[in-house]
């Protein structure tokens, strides 16, 4: 079965400063994996996603975010946070082979930016 | 090219009750997926539907069901109501080959179940 872990449900930056979102994943197969966004009373937005391509993705916004197989990891970067960063982040896996779209969501992480 | 959209954004219900929402997928998408949104259990997969069949199905009551129509639009069906069960519903579109796994989401529909 697989699952994703997104540790801490809160993370608070000052704006301008690194943004480190950690995504752990258990996956019996190699997985895909995907970053979303969702803002207040909003949908999720799709981040970026890793899809066994290049191991580092760069995505929407300035994200980016670097697959590592041997720490089972998908961590969500930004060098520099802006105000309009704040919002909750869902790291999702879903299997690549067999007709599946499930997506598997982390319990999301709620960004802060400080001014 | 249109996003995928949801109607109604906001529901009020009543327990007991049985409510209907529905789904327009971005076009030339054929698969809908359902998840159920709540503060305590996150994001839970509900079900997927590819060419008006149920390709896959989460852990879920029976009173959860839906279809698809051939226009690939999807409704969600939540029979005798529960206070449990208000939450953002989030569908969900895609192109649906094997493995494709990216999916794009409509804003959601908010139940309140008093």
């Amino acid at each position: 079965a697989q699952s994703v872990t997104q540790l801490g449900s809160h993370v608070s930056v000052s704006e301008g400063a690194l943004v480190l979102l950690r995504c752990n994943y258990s996956s019996s197969v190699p997985p895909y994996l995907f970053w979303y966004v969702q803002y207040p009373n909003q949908g999720l937005q799709l981040l970026l996603k890793y899809t066994s391509a290049a191991t580092l993705v760069k995505g929407i916004n300035g994200f980016e975010a670097e697959f590592k197989k041997s720490e089972t990891s998908f961590h969500l970067t930004k060098p520099s946070a802006h105000m309009s960063d704040a919002a909750e982040y869902f790291c999702a896996v879903s299997y690549p082979t067999g007709a599946n779209s499930k997506l598997t969501f982390g319990k999301g992480i709620t960004l802060s930016v400080r001014p | 090219k249109a996003g995928v959209t949801q109607t109604p954004r906001y529901l009020i219900k009543t327990r007991g009750q049985q409510v209907t929402l529905s789904c327009s997928p971005i076009s030339g998408h054929r698969s809908v997926s359902w998840y159920q949104q709540t503060p305590g259990q996150g994001l839970q997969f509900l079900f997927e539907y590819f060419s008006e069949t149920q390709r896959n199905k989460g852990n879920f009551p029976g009173r959860f069901s839906g279809r698809q129509f051939s226009n690939s639009r999807s409704e969600m069906n939540v029979s005798t109501l529960e206070l449990g069960d208000s939450a953002l519903y989030l569908c969900a579109s895609s192109l649906g080959g094997q493995g494709s796994g990216e999916q794009f989401f409509g804003p959601g529909t908010r139940l309140t179940v008093l």
